[in-house]
């Protein structure tokens, strides 16, 4: 079944970067697009990020746009998101979700990332 | 496009009927789908495109709606329906969800 698997979460300071990677199997990855989807502590959802299935064509949220980049290794079954220049307000839960028919059908579990001095 | 949810929250008593509207800040025609989170899990998708279920949910969850106005309906709630419900439109990118509705068992 689809799996997909988060990691790379931590607690770094503001100004700080990371580097989240998520995990696919059970699926033939290259050919959906991928997404990353937030969810700040208590809060809803924030849809970031997404990467067609080649590569080719990515968006970001407003949010996110000059500080995060979303990358892809369909040879590794990968999806990576790139977080720099991070502040408090980037706080929260990270999901890793694959696009089908148009929507997200399968989430991860999440990865916790905690901007804090 | 916002998608704006009512209500915040309900307490519901089981096999009561449950409604939950989607009003979106302009027309999204068919694009429009229903989550379900329950506590510490990641959401999972109930109705596709308005009103297209999965198989694997119960037929309890229903959809229906258009042009700006939505809405899920869960028809005699069980005590494992208790958990926070999002609208997502894909019409237009970032896709935007709704505020959630959380949905508690009396």
């Amino acid at each position: 079944q689809v799996q997909l698997v988060e990691s790379g979460g931590g607690l770094v300071k503001p100004g700080g970067s990371l580097r989240l990677s998520c995990a696919a199997s059970g699926f033939t990855f290259s050919e959906f697009y991928m997404n990353w989807i937030r969810q700040a502590p208590g809060k809803g959802l924030e849809w970031i990020s997404y990467i067609t299935s080649s590569g080719t064509t990515i968006r970001y949220a407003d949010s996110v746009k000059g500080r995060f980049t979303i990358s892809r290794d369909n040879t590794k079954n990968s999806l990576y998101l790139q977080m720099n220049d991070l502040t408090v307000e980037d706080t929260a839960l990270y999901y890793c979700a694959r696009t089908s028919s148009g929507f997200p059908d399968s989430w991860g579990q999440g990865t916790l990332v905690t901007v804090s001095s | 496009i916002v998608l704006t949810q009512s209500p915040d929250f309900q307490s519901v008593t089981p096999k009561e009927k449950v409604t939950i509207t989607c009003r979106a800040s302009q027309r999204i025609g068919t694009s429009l789908h229903w989550y379900q989170q329950k506590p510490h899990q990641s959401p999972k998708v109930l109705i596709k495109y308005v009103s297209q279920s999965f198989s694997w949910v119960p037929s309890r969850f229903s959809g229906s709606g258009s042009g700006t106005n939505f809405t899920l309906t869960i028809n005699s709630l069980e005590a494992e329906d208790a958990a926070t419900y999002y609208c997502l439109q894909s019409s237009s990118f970032p896709g935007t969800f709704g505020q959630g509705t959380k949905v508690e068992i009396k």
